[in-house]
Parts: structure tokens; sequence; C-alpha cells
């Protein structure tokens, strides 16, 4: 258990489906991320977010939307999504954006798009 | 190429020791991880060295980083089944406050009992 939570675990959903993934930390933390992890490929950073501010977007199609009501939830909202978006999405958290920023990952929602 | 490199796999014998590789481009990375990856979970963290430092050990797992050849390994002593899993090298950029992890591809080790 690494404090990172992720809801849900597994998501099928068609290409017109509207849905989000939840992601909550219970670590004290300030600063949260999202990932896409694909078959063969490097993690991808998509959003962070440090004190509930979005500081990072990169080039992550308008399909996915970030949302970080506290430092210890955030969301990713989905719409429209295209077969190549399925993919391992992970969230993880950090004390801070500094020097050392060990980050801890929640087990990832597997998403599957039809 | 990327910036943080790895070979992709790895087989060993149960109790051999297990070495995974890792180049990395950026030398004013401050700080360098190493994070396992287990079957449908997420990335746990291993272990991390600071640049100053040239050996970090922590019971069976030892991080030798060579940072004139942006080279990291980690060595793994003993290895077990348990042990198989992907391992995840990567490597702290950006601006003061902005840090970023950029991640290799991982090597998935392969423990044969």
């Amino acid at each position: 258990e690494t404090g990172v939570t992720q809801t849900p675990r597994h998501l099928v959903m068609g290409m017109t489906n509207k849905k989000s993934l939840k992601c909550e930390q219970h670590l004290g933390h300030n600063a949260m991320y999202w990932y896409k992890q694909s078959a063969k490929k490097p993690l991808e950073l998509m959003f962070v977010y440090s004190l509930e501010e979005r500081v990072e977007n990169n080039s992550v199609p308008s399909r996915f939307s970030p949302e970080c009501p506290n430092s210890s939830h955030l969301f990713l909202h989905l719409h429209t999504l295209q077969p190549e978006d399925s993919a391992l999405y992970l969230c993880a958290s950090s004390q801070d954006q500094s020097t050392k920023n060990i980050q801890y990952f929640g087990a990832g929602t597997r998403l599957s798009v039809l | 190429g990327e910036d943080v490199e790895q070979s992709l796999f790895l087989s060993v014998r149960e109790g051999d020791s297990s070495v995974i590789n890792c180049t990395y481009t950026d030398s004013s990375s401050t700080y360098l991880y190493w994070y396992k990856q287990e079957p449908g979970a997420g990335l746990q963290l291993l272990t991390y060295i600071f640049s100053n430092m040239d050996m970090k050990q922590d019971q069976r797992l030892t991080v030798l980083l060579n940072k004139k050849d942006k080279h990291l390994s980690l060595r793994i002593a003993d290895t077990q089944t348990g042990d198989s899993a992907i391992y995840f090298c990567a490597e702290s950029k950006g601006d003061t406050g902005r840090r970023a992890l950029t991640f290799g591809s991982g090597t998935r080790l392969q423990v044969q009992p």
C-alpha cells in the first residue's frame, strides 16, 4: 500500500462515452501527477499539479481534462477517446517538486477504449 | 534518442546476482531512482541515489553511479523469483521547484527457478 489509491482499477469505454478516473493520496503531499503507460513506450508525463495549480501540460489532447479540487484528490475526465488511448493510467504524488521529488504511485487504471 | 535508456530484458537463475543498467543524458540530474513494477501494479520506489554519491547499498540492492559516463546500475544480490518484475530507471530534471521525473522504458527481469 503506497498511500495513493486509484479507482476504478479497470475501465472499458466506447469512443462516445464520458468517464472519469479518480486518484486520492493520504500522504499529505502537495504535488500530484498523471502518467500514461503504453506497451513498449516509456512512461509519459501528462499533467502536474502543485498546490492544486496545474503547472505542466505535456501537449495532451483536449479529450483528457484534469481536475484537482484539493491537494488530496486528482481526477482525469475522459471524453470521445480513441482506441490508441487504451493504456494504463498512473497517478503519483510527491511532497513537492523540489530537487529530490520522490514520487509514490498508485496501482493504476487499466483503460480499454473500444 | 531517449533521455534514459535501458536494455529491455534480463534473465537470471535464482540465487545469482542481477545487474540492470541504465544510461541518462542530463548531467544536471541531481537524483536518480530505481522503481519496480510487478504485473498489474503501479511503480514502487526501490531506492534512489544523490548525484554526489558513487554507491548506495540497501540490503540486497546496490546502486552504482558513474556520473562521468552518465551510467547507473542496480545490482540485486541473491535474486529470488519474487524479484521478477519490470525495473525502471528515472532521473529528476527541470528547474528548481519544477522538477519532474523522466523514466526509461524499463528492463524486464525474469528469474528462473
